[in-house]
This record gives structure tokens, C-alpha cells and sequence, in this order.
């Protein structure tokens, strides 16, 4: 089985400052792990996806998102955040067999300007 | 390159009734995906096809729920009764190819009240 876990339901920051959007992961071999962002009344929108490789991806709109193997982590970060960034974000998981993705249940963030 | 396409885009039905979705995917993309998604919650899949045929509908409540890609483009996705509890938004995503490596990109999606 696979699963993914984002503990924070809503994440509050200002703009200009740093963000992170927290993901953990249960997989049973080696994961690929995937964000995607929400806006209101929209599909989910792909923004970067880790497969193997550097720890370190990099996205859509300057996010980027660090690969812990050890923590069973793939955190999203951005180094300043925009009003515009505003949105649901979503952390997903699959493994080679597994074609379906397993999203976790989203973290609001919320931009303050 | 257009994106998925989904409609309609809103459809509030009295339970019991039936109800029917449609999508296109990308152009070219031979796999797509249905996934219901609950508020509050995210994605899950429902349905996956690759070209006409079924890859995996483990999840999908075959009692009342059925999907068809004929000529595997377009696919279209039914309740049949629909339950309080069928209330969701209805994502359809497609991918080049299948495999656990590909990107899936979403419609926008269906919203379903069930009254």
C-alpha cells in the first residue's frame, strides 16, 4: 500500500517570505513523488515531480521540492512567496506497479501581502 | 495545446436520478483517468484507461458507476442511481503514456451536488 501525508491543513505566510507545504510518504519500494497545485474552481495543476536523481527538483513558478529519503519526506518550498501563490496544494505518491496516484488531503496556503 | 476538457462544469441532481460526465484529453494522450474528489479530501482514482481498454477500476462502485472510452479519445463517466454521498468534483486526467513515471494533466473538473 501507499500513502501520503500532508500534516498541515493550512499554511499562513507573507509575501516575500519563505514557504514550505510539508509532505511525508509510505511507500513499500522506491517512490515517485509529484505536487500539484489547486486554484478555486480549477483541475489541479502539475508543478513538479521527483523520480530519481538529484534530491533537489526544481518547478513551475519557482518551487521547488527536496527529496528525503531518510525522513520519507518531499517537502515543497519557494524562497519568497507571492499574494498569487494562494492555493491548494496537493502531494501525491506512486511506485513502479502502482500506476494510480495517491494524493494526500492538501494544504491551504495562505499569502498574506 | 489545449488542456483537458471537461463538462459540464456543474450538475445538481436529485438523488436517484442518473447523471452523465463527459472529457477529452490531450490530444495524442492514450491513458486517462477519472478520480471523484470528496471536499476536504484529494483525488482518488476511479477509473483508468489506456486507448479503449480498462487498466484498473478497483475503485470504482460498479453497482452504480460506469465509464466507457469507445473509440478511446473521449470518455464518458455515469452514475446510475446517484447517492447523497456521490457529491464531489469529478477530475478527469490524461497522460502521454502510462507508467508511474508519467505527469497526469487535469480538466477542470465537474462539480456534483446530489439533492
Amino acid at each position: 500500500a501507499q500513502s501520503v501525508a500532508q500534516p498541515e491543513d493550512q499554511v499562513n505566510v507573507a509575501e516575500g517570505n519563505p514557504l514550505t507545504v510539508k509532505c511525508t510518504y509510505s511507500v513499500s519500494g522506491n517512490p515517485y513523488l509529484f505536487w500539484y497545485v489547486q486554484y478555486p474552481n480549477r483541475g489541479l495543476q502539475f508543478l513538479l515531480k521527483y523520480i530519481t536523481g538529484d534530491n533537489l527538483v526544481k518547478g513551475s513558478y519557482g518551487f521547488e521540492a527536496e527529496f528525503n529519503k531518510s525522513q520519507t519526506s518531499f517537502h515543497l518550498k519557494k524562497p519568497s512567496a507571492l499574494v498569487s501563490d494562494s492555493a491548494l496544494y496537493f502531494c501525491a505518491v506512486s511506485q513502479l506497479g502502482r500506476r494510480a496516484l495517491t494524493f494526500g488531503s492538501g494544504t491551504r496556503l495562505q499569502v498574506q501581502p | 495545446e489545449a488542456g483537458v476538457a471537461q463538462s459540464p462544469r456543474y450538475k445538481i441532481i436529485e438523488k436517484r436520478q442518473s447523471v452523465a460526465f463527459w472529457c477529452n484529453p490531450i490530444s495524442g494522450h492514450a491513458t486517462l483517468y477519472w478520480y471523484q474528489q470528496i471536499l476536504g479530501q484529494g483525488p482518488k482514482l476511479l477509473i483508468q484507461f489506456q486507448n479503449n481498454g480498462v487498466v484498473d477500476d478497483s475503485q470504482l462502485p460498479k453497482d452504480r458507476f460506469s465509464a466507457e472510452r469507445l473509440k478511446g479519445v473521449d470518455s464518458t463517466l455515469k452514475i446510475q442511481p446517484a447517492k447523497l454521498e456521490d457529491s464531489a468534483v469529478y477530475l478527469c486526467a490524461s497522460s502521454f503514456a502510462p507508467g508511474e513515471l508519467e505527469t497526469q494533466y487535469f480538466g477542470p473538473g465537474t462539480r456534483l451536488l446530489v439533492l
